[in-house]
């Protein structure tokens, strides 16, 4: 079945913590990407990746790391968290068309 | 990307066609319209796209004006299900390197009431 699949799906930490949000897609897409949703923003778009060791900058990327080692891997990496980084967050992957997403990790920064 | 206009809210009865506008009016001759659902807080769910033409499947047809400045997502039959927030996007095509910087914007939270 093809899916994107994220971990953890939820998870409380503290300020400052590193932690790791992983992404895996099944579907040999190139392009990957991040999203946060806050209520009242919408989605928006942190980071993007169009290939292996291809990555750029959305629209809200400061406190966000991510990398692309591997086609089917693309992990959100958040170095220091803060409380503003509390967010429900998406990643995606597509290939020339829709747009696939996981089911959503929501993330608690206290 | 061009922007995107979308209604904050929207009621439809059930059984009755849901028409759910956008606005694209700075949208460029090689982007896509794009149609996604967010039902509670999963994640978005495609529906539909289209270049130019009207476009159907399963779900829903698009219908892009000629100008390709607005286009309206048709829900012929609307469920309790379909209520959702439906975001229209437009992202340019994957050739000729565009611009993926994807802006979603808020959407249209559709109600459908029984």
């Amino acid at each position: 079945e093809a899916q994107v699949t994220q971990n953890p799906r939820y998870l409380i930490t503290v300020t400052g913590k590193k932690l790791t949000v992983t992404c895996s897609q099944n579907m040999n897409h190139e392009y990957m990407s991040w999203y946060r949703q806050d209520p009242g923003l919408g989605l928006r778009q942190i980071y993007y990746s169009m290939n292996v060791e291809v990555t750029d900058k959305g629209d809200v990327p400061e406190g966000y790391k991510v990398s692309r080692k591997e086609k089917r891997n693309f992990p959100l990496i958040l170095e220091s968290p803060s409380p503003n980084q509390t967010s429900l967050y998406f990643c995606a992957s597509s290939t020339a068309g829709e747009l696939f997403f996981g089911e959503g990790s929501r993330l608690t920064v206290l | 990307d061009a922007k995107t206009t979308q209604p904050p809210s929207m009621d439809c009865a059930e059984g009755r066609a849901a028409n759910l506008p956008c606005n694209h009016s700075t949208i460029s001759g090689n982007e896509y319209v794009y149609w996604y659902r967010q039902i509670h807080s999963q994640g978005p769910q495609y529906i539909i796209h289209g270049l130019k033409n009207n476009e159907t499947n399963e779900m829903a047809s698009l219908i892009i004006t000629e100008d390709r400045k607005s286009s309206t997502l048709i829900l012929p039959h609307a469920t309790l299900r379909d209520t959702a927030v439906y975001y229209c996007i437009v992202r340019g095509g994957y050739s000729g390197g565009s611009n993926y910087k994807l802006t979603f914007g808020k959407g249209t939270l559709l109600t459908v009431n029984p």
